[in-house]
């Protein structure tokens, strides 16, 4: 296994638009993170999954939001009627559970851009 | 709830020379982890070096060392014999080891630049 892997890259969009992101964690890893990055900004936490229960959500996930992880490998984050002030960078992290969580890996990102 | 600062949004430092990047934090948590990550452009998020809390000596890994400072809450990263390749944005994180919440806390990153 290679790593994070997050498919799109990049992805442009127009406002009202519904876009979905992909993440392909590590394969042993049980627990799955989602972070937005704005310019200039850190990565801020939107949610986690331990296997395919989600366990937390942040207050930056509004019901415009929707995170999945059907089987407990694979996530998919939604986002509904898109706005601009969705544009950012996606980051998707994984890590084994237990202590060890604290070890997270992190994946290249999808950079959105809603015009 | 976590805080973390990074009070230098940008650094610079001649190739071979050493440059130090500040971070302070605010936990109420007593077991916790502090990290460094590092992000060249366009390109993931890597980690440099992690702190356990309850170690008081100070991690070091290569050219890279932490000065942790727990009673002042500062932990800050010294990049020694500084090569082109450490050229990125840095972020201090948090993590809260204790509890049922396994979010990491970034501060909002500090840019080095090194000149040849």
């Amino acid at each position: 296994d290679t790593g994070v892997s997050q498919d799109p890259r990049h992805k442009i969009t127009k406002r009202g638009q519904n876009v979905t992101f992909r993440c392909d964690p590590i394969s042993e890893h049980n627990r799955l993170y989602w972070y937005r990055q704005t310019l200039g900004q850190g990565p801020e936490f939107l949610t986690y999954f331990q296997n395919e229960a989600q366990l937390e959500k942040s207050r930056l996930l509004s019901d415009r939001f929707s995170a999945e992880r059907p089987k407990g490998s694979f996530s998919t984050l939604e986002i509904q009627r898109t706005e601009q002030g969705d544009s950012a960078m996606y980051l998707c992290a994984s890590s084994l559970g237990g202590r060890d969580s604290y070890e997270q890996y992190f994946g290249p990102g999808t950079r959105l851009t809603v015009t | 709830a976590q805080t973390v600062t990074q009070s230098q949004p940008e650094m610079s430092v001649q190739e071979a020379e050493t440059v130090t990047l500040s971070c302070t934090y605010d936990t109420s948590e007593s077991d916790y982890y502090l990290f460094w990550y590092k992000q060249p452009p366009s390109r993931q998020m890597i980690l440099v070096i992690r702190q356990e809390a309850y170690k008081q000596q100070n991690a070091t890994e290569n050219r890279f060392s932490v000065n942790f400072q727990k009673a002042a809450k500062s932990f800050s990263l010294k990049i020694s014999d500084s090569q082109l390749g450490d050229a990125a944005m840095y972020f201090c994180a948090s993590y809260n080891s204790g509890g049922s919440n396994y979010k990491l806390t970034f501060g909002k990153g500090t840019l080095l630049t090194v000149n040849p």
